[in-house]
């Protein structure tokens, strides 16, 4: 059965600093990993969608990246500024089922 | 990125009465979408798989009598809370697949947050 975990669970910076938000995951057959952005109140806002044969994806500050062996990814946020506070989960679907499979999300508060 | 638009954002209602959520593809057919189930400072916890002229799959546990859901064209899904009770006060999103095909991304509406009084 996939489990995906995010750590931290909160994390607090100063505005400025790069930073690195961590997802696993326990079965490393996947198709995709995705990782969204949450704000409070609000839906869900994808932000990078990484196929299994990629290694990273990019976008503006984020950058995200997918080691399968190991069952790893990262978002990496450059520069971060108070507009990134947000949580951001992670996604794999279900290699059975298709499901997508959350991880708990990361809180992320950035200070002016 | 596909746009999926949920409506209404928020509804208070009392208990008893029964709240239609609609989830919309705007720029994209969805043959497939998903509903899910929110508390706070919790992740999204999956309640069905709504496929377009056929009845939902729903999740374990998940009421299909209390949670109807409607999918009847391409565009649009709806989930009905019946005899809605106050335990079933949450934030409820929908998701559907709009990328490229063979992608798999998903995307999601803003949200329906219920509130049954």
């Amino acid at each position: 059965k996939q489990e995906v975990t995010q750590i931290p669970a909160a994390l607090s910076v100063p505005e400025g600093e790069n930073l690195v938000l961590n997802c696993s995951f326990t079965d490393s057959a996947i198709y995709n990993l995705q990782w969204f952005r949450q704000d409070p109140g609000k839906g869900l806002t994808s932000l990078l969608l990484i196929q299994s044969s990629q290694r990273e994806q990019t976008s503006g500050r984020l950058n995200a990246s997918l080691d399968k062996s190991s069952g790893r990814s990262t978002l990496y946020i450059a520069a971060s500024q108070p507009g990134d506070s947000a949580t951001y989960l992670c996604a794999v679907p279900s290699s059975n089922t298709g499901k997508l499979i959350f991880g708990q999300g990361t809180t992320l508060q950035v200070k002016p | 990125g596909a746009v999926v638009s949920q409506h209404p954002s928020w509804v208070i209602c009392k208990s008893g009465t029964s709240v239609k959520i609609e989830c919309r593809s705007l720029d994209f057919q969805a043959t497939t979408m998903f509903w899910y189930r929110q508390f706070p400072k919790q992740s999204l916890m999956l309640m069905a798989t709504s496929n377009e002229g056929s009845k939902a799959t729903y999740e374990q546990g998940v009421e299909k009598d209390k949670f109807l859901i409607n999918h009847a064209s391409l565009t649009l899904s709806t989930l009905t809370v019946t005899s809605a009770h106050p335990e079933d006060s949450s934030f409820y999103i929908c998701s559907a697949s709009g990328g490229r095909a063979g992608t798999g991304e998903l995307f999601f509406g803003e949200g329906s947050r219920l509130t049954v009084l």
